[in-house]
């Protein structure tokens, strides 16, 4: 399987805190995307990072890119409890295969 | 209002049954995917469809099928070879591969009974 690996797999803060979740891919990419899902739904996206981008930021969010290591990082700052979902990566698959590989997901709990 | 829409939401299907989930999008994207997502896992790619009448084989296409004969259709045949279908199926639409997003529907949770 091409899909990625992310951690921590669940994560559990007070609010106001800061949250940090991994991922790690396998692949060469074109770029790097983070989505939102909350339970029962379908994913929304949140933040784009190309491949020869470094930093991203959009927000509360701050996404770190290193495509020598092909890992990521999401930050989401001074979070809150409507922040309490799970969040993906997806690459967008390099060669122009127009593939969309996600990772395994960081469930995330936010208390008030 | 521009979108992506799976029907039904709930599909209940019996052992040795074909179904078949819509998935419709007036975003004018060409390019298509199911995803398959099982209970606190991650989404795993079905099949995708970067231009009409055409489509590729994701990491789990066995027991599926798919076609595309509009641009704004990609439905998804599970069948009766798919041994354990009961998942949570999302489809999703982007403008193009490179740099785009993907918008996704609200899902269509299968259940075998």
């Amino acid at each position: 399987s091409q899909q990625g690996e992310e951690d921590p797999q669940a994560l559990s803060i007070q609010e106001g805190e800061n949250a940090t979740m991994n991922c790690s891919y396998k692949t060469s990419i074109n770029n790097l995307q983070w989505y939102r899902q909350n339970s029962g739904r379908g994913l929304v996206h949140l933040i784009l990072i190309r491949s020869n981008e470094r930093e991203k930021h959009s927000g509360r969010l701050r996404v770190t890119l290193d495509t020598s290591k092909k890992s990521s990082s999401l930050l989401i700052t001074a979070s809150r409890a409507a922040d309490t979902a799970s969040y993906f990566c997806a690459t967008d698959v390099a060669s122009n295969t127009g593939k969309l590989i996600f990772g395994q997901g960081t469930t995330l709990q936010v208390k008030p | 209002d521009g979108g992506i829409t799976q029907s039904p939401k709930y599909l209940f299907r019996k052992e040795g049954q074909n179904v078949t989930l819509s998935c419709e999008q007036n975003l004018n994207h060409d390019a298509m995917y199911w995803y398959r997502q099982d209970p606190g896992q991650g989404l795993r790619l079905i099949y995708y469809s970067q231009i009409v009448n055409d489509f590729q084989k994701g990491d789990i296409a066995e027991g599926y099928s798919v076609s595309r004969e509009k641009k704004e259709s990609f439905p998804l045949t599970v069948t009766s070879a798919q041994k354990n279908p009961t998942a949570f199926y999302l489809c999703a639409s982007r403008g193009g591969t490179g740099i785009a997003e993907a918008f996704f529907g609200q899902g269509t949770r299968l259940t075998v009974v």
